[in-house]
């Protein structure tokens, strides 16, 4: 069984468009994050869900909006689409000790 | 704010050089975690180290953390083509739920 999983692995779309990514763990987890990975592989952490509830915002545009409808999901929702948004987004989720990384979403903007 | 940097950024190596990167924080760490991501692939947890002073091995790896808890490094003796990657040091500072403060990664490339 996985224990984090992403949804959809790749995700090819033109700019402008809006674009959700999902996000399921299976851990019991309370916390769940989400990170974005560029180019150069720096993990950039964006939000952070613990019980629904967010704990973590960093300076990420308000395109990126984030939900959480239980404590085992953790979606992504971006607006308005831009070049720069490409990269590699991970959804994580943690004990408070190890983080479970999911396998991550691969997103390309044209 | 909390910071975590490590170098090098990048190593290349030939097979059966030894490989080691370093991490150092701006404040005292309650532990510090390794990852590491193979290419195409996502972070995996390999080691946390929580004492001062803390070494641990697994197998041709050696992870230490400082004895102020600062910094830590892994080193990996006699590299293999297996050890490609990136390995990413990250610092639990000690609140705000479970958040790591990850460094940059250090992509290593091992030459057969």
């Amino acid at each position: 069984d996985t224990a984090v999983s992403q949804t959809p692995k790749y995700l090819v779309t033109q700019m402008g468009n809006d674009k959700s990514i999902k996000c399921e763990q299976n851990l019991g987890h309370d916390t769940m994050y989400w990170y974005k990975q560029d180019s150069k592989k720096f993990l950039k952490i964006m939000f952070s869900y613990n019980n629904k509830e967010l704990i973590i915002n960093e300076t990420v545009p308000n395109r990126f909006s984030p939900k959480s409808p239980d404590k085992a999901h953790l979606n992504l929702h971006i607006n308005s689409l831009e070049l720069g948004d490409s990269a590699v987004y991970f959804c994580a989720s943690t004990s408070l000790e190890t983080q479970y990384f999911g396998p991550g979403t691969r997103l390309l903007v044209l | 704010g909390q910071q975590v940097m490590q170098i090098p950024q990048y190593q290349h190596v030939q097979e059966g050089e030894d490989f080691t990167t370093y991490c150092n924080s701006s404040t005292t760490l309650s532990n510090i975690q390794w990852y590491k991501q193979r290419p195409g692939g996502h972070p995996v947890f390999l080691i946390q180290l929580v004492k001062s002073g803390e070494v641990k091995k697994q197998k041709r790896l050696t992870f230490q953390f400082g004895e102020a808890k600062k910094n830590s490094s892994l080193h990996i003796t006699a590299t293999q083509t297996t050890d490609v990657g990136t390995y990413f040091c990250a610092g639990h500072g000690g609140s705000t739920l479970g958040r790591l403060y990850f460094g940059r990664g250090t992509q290593l490339t091992v030459w057969p």
